[in-house]
């Protein structure tokens, strides 16, 4: 257990809706970071935060945003969805001088 | 291009074979991960490195700078080893912002 807790774990949505991935980091680690994993692209980097503030940008289209709350917790918000934004999305979190990364199990998102 | 790649993309091994799997990269980095994904899914870190060596049971990282080259080899392999295993490098900046190579898918049989 890394200690990231993701839900939902798995989503079923229709194209054109809009969804909400939630990521809990392990305590006390303020960074958060969003990934992509499609069977054509692979991994991608998507969105950094670090203790509420954005602070890299990967390959996030428009139609997606994310934020960080006082909590720490973070939030991927897709919408406007297309068949190929299914996807495993994954979050993972650091601790504020560290460098290794904790993931999440990930929340796999299918788009019908 | 910042690119990163990985060989073999496949590779199947018996019970005990020490293995090897290579993920070569195009530019200076400032630090290179290998992680971990089973077939569940989920994706385990298993060594961040910027220079040198480093080991973990049966598992040991070795990075080469001036080659732009690193190794992950697995000592004594066993079924529970089967798993694919990505290395993802830093080119700089925040350290979450990676470049992940496609995988090496490892199979070892009983």
């Amino acid at each position: 257990d890394s200690g990231v807790t993701q839900t939902p774990k798995h989503l079923i949505t229709a194209t054109g809706q809009r969804v909400t991935l939630r990521c809990s980091p392990r305590s006390g680690d303020l960074s958060v970071y969003w990934y992509q994993q499609s069977l054509d692209q692979g991994l991608q980097f998507l969105i950094q935060y670090y203790n509420g503030e954005e602070r890299a940008k990967g390959n996030i289209l428009e139609r997606f945003s994310a934020q960080q709350f006082p909590d720490l917790h973070s939030e991927l918000n897709l919408s406007s969805l297309e068949l190929g934004d299914s996807a495993l999305y994954f979050c993972a979190s650091s601790p504020r001088r560290g460098g290794e990364l904790f993931f999440g199990e990930g929340s796999r998102l299918t788009v019908l | 291009k910042n690119e990163v790649e990985q060989s073999p993309q496949n590779l199947t091994a018996q019970e005990g074979e020490f293995i090897t799997i290579n993920c070569s990269y195009s530019v200076g980095i400032s630090a290179l991960h290998w992680l971990q994904q089973h077939p569940g899914g989920g994706i385990v870190s298993l060594f961040m490195l910027s220079s040198g060596k480093k080991k973990h049971g049966r598992l040991i990282a070795t990075i080469n700078i001036q080659e732009k080259h690193s190794s992950l080899h697995i000592t004594a392999s066993h079924p529970r080893d089967s798993a694919v295993y990505i290395c993802a490098v830093r080119f700089g900046g925040s350290q979450g912002n990676l470049i992940f190579g496609k995988g090496t898918k490892l199979s070892v049989k009983p």
